[in-house]
């Protein structure tokens, strides 16, 4: 199993720009989360899914983050338009249904700077 | 105030000593508490998980305790190695019956130095 794979790794852009982070999730997970993580407020949960619907998004900064799932392989979170106060790692994590004690399995991140 | 405060924020040992990270919660009603190990570069990955009713478990040089009384955790490693050098996150699971919602602390910086 690869694991959650996150792409890109790193993502430099200017202000003003649109940013696109993707995730696929481990096979048969049915649970999809996207986190960000910073030094001051560590990991912060933006939004999951269950079977590819958004359940809460409650952690959304504001309407310029938005996140898809269409299908069970494979998310999106975009940012548009992008700020420096953007600028932080953001994961993607995976678990099955039905296990409320199974860990989650977290991709590597994508490393975003925005300048 | 974070419902889920770590300490110390950071810490660094020799190779071979053992330490003692703390974790904090307020959160209710509790569910689970787990602690993940996160390398540089890296996600974070699971070394254990305390339900209600356990006070120790360990994972290798790892042992994680419990106190549901006074919501405490600790993460105790033995022998530390270089490759322990991590962020080690204590994340507390709460039930409400219609949802869990999972609460992290920020975690604490090991370094293990030769």
């Amino acid at each position: 199993d690869a694991g959650v794979i996150q792409s890109p790794r790193h993502e430099v852009t200017e202000m003003g720009q649109e940013v696109t982070l993707r995730c696929k999730p481990i096979s048969g997970h049915d649970y999809l989360f996207w986190y960000r993580q910073t030094m001051m407020r560590g990991l912060e949960l933006l939004i999951y899914f269950n079977n590819n619907v958004p359940i809460d998004d409650s952690g959304m900064p504001e309407d310029r983050f938005s996140a898809k799932m269409p299908n069970a392989s494979f998310s999106t979170l975009k940012i548009q338009p992008s700020e420096p106060r953007d600028s932080a790692v953001y994961f993607c994590a995976s678990r099955p249904q039905g296990f409320n004690n199974s860990p989650l399995h977290f991709g590597n991140g994508t490393r975003l700077t925005v300048t | 105030k974070n419902q889920v405060e770590q300490s110390p924020q950071s810490l660094i040992i020799l190779e071979g000593k053992n330490c003692t990270l703390q974790c904090n919660y307020t959160v209710s009603p509790f569910s689970n508490l787990r602690w993940y190990k996160q390398d540089t570069g890296r996600g974070p990955v699971s070394l254990t998980i305390m339900t209600f009713s356990e006070n120790t478990k360990s994972n290798g040089r790892y042992t994680a305790t419990l106190d549901a009384d006074t919501k405490q955790s600790s993460l105790h490693i033995t022998a530390s190695q270089l490759s322990d050098s991590a962020s080690y996150i204590c994340v507390v699971t709460i039930n409400t019956g219609t949802a869990s919602k999972l609460t992290f602390g920020t975690g604490t910086r090991l370094q293990v130095t030769l």
